[in-house]
């Protein structure tokens, strides 16, 4: 079983568009993050939540807004997408929010917006 | 603000080579220093760690020390498999409460036999 998965794993749409990206981790964390890869490689993170809780929410458009339903899911959803959303969206998850701790990623959502 | 920077790839090597990955990083603080591996298809991976100056973080063959006075956290093996081949990224824990790391670009290593 894939510990920390993202569904879909590519996706294609137009400027304009709303779209979600879903992440579940099957690995009991209390913790889950959402990074975003640009086009020059940088991985930033964007969101992390703690049992439900956000907890860190670096400068992103309010047009990104994560919604964790329960601690095991992280859904990353984006409105009205523009050119410069397209990057490959990682999910990752870890025990706890402490500093040192181990972080295990999904495989990646490449989004492309034509 | 902290950052990491490492070096360009590609880096090609022949099997039985020796690996260097250079990583530098920038913090006002003491951070914790890591490497994490993507291979082909996959999710990244922590491959070690080191959280304090003069630690060294190994695991699978690959080494990295923590030099404070040179800022830098090399990534090394003596060496390369095909099966190395992957994308690395060193990364820094900035040292917060919320376990936030702070990420280089990636170096992909391409190893051929």
């Amino acid at each position: 079983d894939t510990a920390v998965s993202q569904t879909p794993k590519y996706l294609v749409t137009q400027m304009g568009n709303d779209k979600s990206i879903k992440c579940e981790q099957n690995l009991g964390h209390d913790t889950m993050y959402w990074y975003k890869q640009d086009s020059k490689k940088f991985l930033k993170i964007m969101f992390s939540y703690n049992n439900k809780e956000l907890i860190i929410n670096e400068t992103v458009p309010n047009r990104f807004s994560p919604k964790s339903p329960d601690k095991a899911h992280l859904n990353l959803h984006i409105n009205s997408l523009e050119l410069g959303d397209s990057a490959v969206y990682f999910c990752a998850s870890s025990q706890e929010t402490v500093r040192n701790e181990k972080l295990f990623f999904g495989s990646g959502t490449q989004l492309s917006v034509l | 603000g902290d950052s990491v920077t490492q070096m360009e790839g590609p880096v090609t090597l022949s099997e039985e080579a020796f690996l260097t990955i250079n990583c530098t990083y920038t913090a006002t603080g003491y951070p914790s220093l890591f490497w994490y591996v993507q291979y082909p298809g996959e999710g990244l991976q922590l491959l070690l760690k080191a959280t304090k100056a003069d630690d060294k973080g190994s695991n699978k063959g690959f080494e990295a020390t923590y030099r404070k006075e040179t800022t830098s956290f090399h990534l090394e093996k003596g060496s390369v498999q095909v099966s190395d081949s992957a994308v690395y990224f060193c990364a820094l824990s900035d040292g917060g409460a919320t376990n936030k790391l702070i990420f280089g670009t990636g170096t992909l290593l391409a190893v051929q036999p």
